[in-house]
């Protein structure tokens, strides 16, 4: 299979702190992970393309000094949100796609974030 | 325009029956297209990918048709199981212009089986 995780599944945090949401491919390599975010009600938007060894591409609109996004590994990518603010609540997912193979994404289960 | 249109429903239909979704899209450079299924407050599961010769896999088949933009979902024989929100998906290659690809999703599909 291709079992993506995700790590918190849930994060509840006051406004002004930091947080770090890690993706990890388990039983496979990704050259390329993908972080979206989903607010109530509204399609997954894609934030940023991350690349392992190199900087993230990120999507118009998002800002990628407050969205730090690190790959530092073949089956890890992790999204930090710097200095939280209420506006920042929403799903997070991942996906992965293989080093090798075919172009589906494999998405992660998601970290919802709360932002008091 | 939306890059991807989805009516949003919902469907309520009754077990056993047919249901039938269409999506269309508006970026001529799509190279591939699924239908991913989200249950409420999950991550989305590829259901399938969509070909244009037309695709099933079980009670789904899946049609695209590039001339119009236009993709289709068919469900036959439908379970409580299959209660979910479906997303039309689009993968838009931009590599020469930003160096990677883009998965477009539509806002889905919600689709309640009834007992």
């Amino acid at each position: 299979g291709a079992v993506v995780s995700q790590h918190p599944s849930r994060v509840i945090c006051k406004s002004g702190t930091s947080v770090k949401i890690e993706c990890r491919s388990l039983d496979f390599q990704a050259t390329t992970m993908f972080w979206y975010r989903q607010f109530p009600k509204q399609s997954l938007m894609l934030m940023a393309t991350s690349n392992e060894g190199s900087k993230a591409t990120y999507e118009q609109g998002v800002e990628k000094d407050k969205f730090l996004i690190n790959h530092a590994s073949l089956t890890l990518s992790t999204l930090t949100v710097t200095s939280a603010h209420p506006e920042d609540s929403s799903f997070y997912i991942c996906s992965a796609r293989r080093t090798s193979g075919a172009d589906t994404q494999y998405f992660g289960p998601g970290t919802r974030l709360t932002v008091l | 325009r939306k890059e991807v249109e989805q009516d949003p429903g919902p469907f309520n239909v009754p077990e056993g029956a047919t249901v039938a979704f269409n999506c269309t899209y508006s970026n001529s450079a799509s190279q591939s297209f699924f239908w991913y299924r989200q249950d409420c407050r999950k991550e989305p599961k590829l259901l399938m990918s969509v070909y244009s010769s037309g695709n099933e896999d079980g009670r789904f088949t899946a049609q695209l048709n590039r001339a119009s933009q236009y993709i289709s979902l068919l469900i036959r024989d439908s379970k409580l199981s299959d209660s979910a929100t479906y997303l039309c998906v689009v993968n838009i290659d931009r590599r020469r212009d930003f160096g990677n690809e883009k998965l477009t999703f539509g806002t889905g599909t919600r689709l309640t089986i009834i007992p």
